[in-house]
């Protein structure tokens, strides 16, 4: 079974710019995270979807970044008007339910920010 | 969700046990215990999880003093590959719960030739 996909790897924005962000969870996994790791930094965590439904964003900042994840196709993770401290790695995260059922990883997508 | 403990670093020689604590003094009674861990540049990897018994796969062995306030994985025989950052985390895993996971600076495992 193929595991969490995100694409693309690696991603190359000037400033200004918008950045899109996709993630493919785990075949039959309804529940998706989206975190962020600075550079020298620990991951953090931005927003949990459940298809459709934004259950929890605490960890996203309230300007320029929106994540939705529709009945049909990929999770994306927005982000408008980059600027250079958004310069990081950003996973995405998928496990079925909730509950104790661990979430699991993709390998993240690196952005750069000219 | 309660805060972690861990050793910022240790070292393990290849071939041997390699036993990493975590103090989780303030764990809640509906909190599990999760392990993960990153390799350079990789998604962090799920290891083990548990809430009071102790757990073990096939990548290692989990074991949750009886107080559940600390536990220590332990990875059997290590390798060079299971050089990481290992994380620790605590969380309540039930349905309505965010469950997102918090992480904080792990153990930076370096095993030795």
């Amino acid at each position: 079974n193929a595991g969490v996909m995100q694409n693309p790897r690696h991603l190359v924005r000037r400033r200004g710019q918008e950045a899109r962000l996709r993630c493919s969870p785990v075949k039959g996994h309804s529940h998706v995270y989206w975190y962020r790791q600075l550079p020298e930094e620990g991951l953090k965590f931005m927003v949990y979807l459940q298809k459709e439904n934004i259950i929890d964003e605490s960890g996203m900042p309230k300007e320029r970044f929106s994540a939705e994840f529709p009945k049909e196709g990929p999770s994306i993770l927005r982000i408008q008007q980059v600027v250079r401290g958004d310069s990081a790695a950003y996973f995405c995260a998928s496990s079925p339910t909730q509950g104790n059922q661990p979430q699991h990883f993709g390998d993240g997508t690196r952005l750069s920010i000219l | 969700d309660a805060k972690t403990t861990q050793p910022p670093s240790m070292d393990c020689a290849e071939g041997r046990a390699a036993n990493l604590p975590c103090n989780h003094s303030t764990i809640s009674g509906n909190e599990y215990v999760y392990w993960y861990r990153q390799i350079h540049s990789q998604g962090p990897q799920y290891i083990i999880h548990g809430l009071k018994n102790n757990e073990t796969n096939e990548m290692a062995s989990l074991i949750i003093t009886e107080d559940r306030k600390s536990s220590t994985l332990i990875l059997p025989h290590a390798t060079l590959r299971d050089t990481a950052v290992y994380y620790c985390i605590v969380r309540v895993a039930s349905d309505g719960a965010t469950n997102k996971l918090i992480f904080g600076t792990g153990t930076l495992l370096a095993v030795q030739p």
